[in-house]
């Protein structure tokens, strides 16, 4: 079965501190990771993914498969990173997501 | 632009009543749709998987007499939640696969069901 745990409910840093939002998961063959990000009364967006080894917003995340983690990672969080986001892990294309139950990233100026 | 869209965004029934929320998908053909519920500060649970001219997939422990999906067209599939009561009150995205296999997975903007 496949498994994602994001072990923060709730995040607060400072304006300019690093960020790193915790995802580890457990699926036996070779799973796509996504980062998705929900502003506060808006509709889910997808923030990354691990296939595309992109920097999106100043985040970044890499796939650890050895700790199967793929953790978030922001070097200055800024007062707009304020949101929920969710990892999520998807067996292949045509498949749903299974999402991690959240972390509320709170940004404090 | 959105390409997943839900209908309507918001409602409030009385207990007892059926609701329809729809999904679909605005520039592109969806011959699949998975249905999502999202309680209050937490996260999503996947209801079911609609799949065009056939039955839907529900997950383990999901009333399917509780919650119709029906995905009548290429582009449309709806979720009806029948005989509500207070404790279906969520908020419900849909969302449509990725067009290629790499592809991003496309949500609506969810719909927030309050029963009375």
């Amino acid at each position: 079965a496949q498994r994602v745990t994001q072990p923060e409910k709730l995040l607060s840093v400072f304006k300019g501190a690093p960020v790193e939002l915790k995802c580890n998961y457990s699926y036996s063959g070779s799973p796509e990771l996504f980062w998705y990000v929900q502003y506060s009364r808006q509709r889910l967006q997808l923030l990354l993914r691990h296939i595309s080894r992109e920097s999106i917003k100043g985040f970044t995340a890499d796939l650890n498969k050895g700790e199967t983690s793929f953790h978030l990672k922001k070097p200055f969080a800024q007062e707009e990173d304020s949101a929920m986001y969710y990892c999520a892990l998807r067996r292949s294309g045509n498949t749903p997501l299974v999402f991690g139950k959240g972390t509320r990233l709170s940004v404090i100026a | 632009g959105a390409v997943v869209s839900q209908h309507p965004s918001w409602v409030i029934c009385k207990s007892g009543t059926s609701v329809k929320i729809e999904c679909r998908s605005l520039d592109f053909q969806a011959t699949t749709m998975f249905w999502y519920r999202q309680f209050p500060k937490q996260s999503l649970m996947l209801m079911a998987t609609s799949n065009e001219g056939s039955k839907a997939t529900y997950e383990q422990g999901v009333e399917k007499d509780k919650f119709l999906i029906n995905h009548a067209s290429l582009t449309l599939s709806t979720l009806t939640v029948t005989s509500a009561h207070p404790e279906d009150s969520s908020f419900y995205i849909c969302s449509a696969p990725p067009r290629t296999s790499s592809g991003e997975l496309f949500f609506g903007e969810g719909s927030r069901l309050t029963v009375l």
